[in-house]
């Protein structure tokens, strides 16, 4: 099946900094990607679908400004989350579709996980 | 409220039995997708049911459907050690398709060698 790539699959930062995560499909272009963040023994909660060439749609209660997404190309799309507060510590995980269709395939990354100290 | 409660939260059995796990969802759907991930990692897809089958089969994978009580079952046959994992249900609204994937509360399974 297809790959997605996440780097880095784990970081620890300082209260205040920011931190980019990048998502990658390594042998497909994927127009759209999606971010999901997942709390210890929770499920994935859908934040933001990731469009290429386009701006980002955020799911309620998502702070865009927050939680900045850029889809630049169509194999990388970026979260960056600013000035990160320990409340953001969490799992961050990306999928990627293939193809146009909205059934298609969704491929996962294998998860960035974030500590805030 | 999530769109997929699973059942049970947490399921322990020998290896070599059966497993089943049980996903309830509220909404119509496109299709259904169940997912594994081990600990600390990304998600696997292990079989999509769309709204109009009502049983799939996949290796040692069995998941049924029944779009009128909105359930779904996962059955894996034959446990293993290696099945240790969570395991989510996944619904893919009729609307939105994959777009807007919502995930169950997932069933943490651990096989006992």
């Amino acid at each position: 099946g297809a790959v997605v790539s996440q780097h880095p699959s784990w970081v620890i930062c300082k209260s205040g900094t920011s931190v980019k995560i990048e998502c990658r499909s390594l042998d497909f272009q994927a127009t759209t990607m999606f971010w999901y963040r997942q709390f210890p023994k929770q499920s994935l909660m859908l934040m933001a679908t990731s469009n290429e060439g386009s701006k980002a749609t955020y799911e309620q209660g998502v702070e865009k400004d927050k939680f900045l997404i850029n889809h630049a190309s169509l194999t990388l799309s970026t979260l960056t989350v600013t000035s990160a507060h320990p409340e953001d510590s969490s799992f961050y995980i990306c999928s990627a579709r293939t193809g146009q269709r909205k059934t298609g395939e969704l491929f996962f990354g294998e998860g960035s996980r974030l500590t805030v100290l | 409220s999530q769109q997929g409660e699973e059942d049970p939260q947490a399921l322990s059995i020998q290896e070599g039995e059966n497993a089943t796990m049980n996903c309830s969802y509220k909404t119509s759907i496109n299709n259904l997708q169940w997912y594994r991930q081990n600990s600390g990692r990304g998600l696997v897809h292990l079989i999509l049911i769309r709204s109009n089958e009502r049983e799939k089969h996949s290796g040692r994978l069995r998941v049924t459907l029944d779009t009128s009580k909105k359930s779904s079952s996962l059955l894996i046959t034959a446990s293993r050690a290696a099945d240790t994992a969570s395991y989510f249900c996944a619904t893919a609204p009729s609307n939105f398709g994959n777009e807007k994937l919502t995930f169950g509360t997932g069933t943490r399974l651990t096989i006992i060698p």
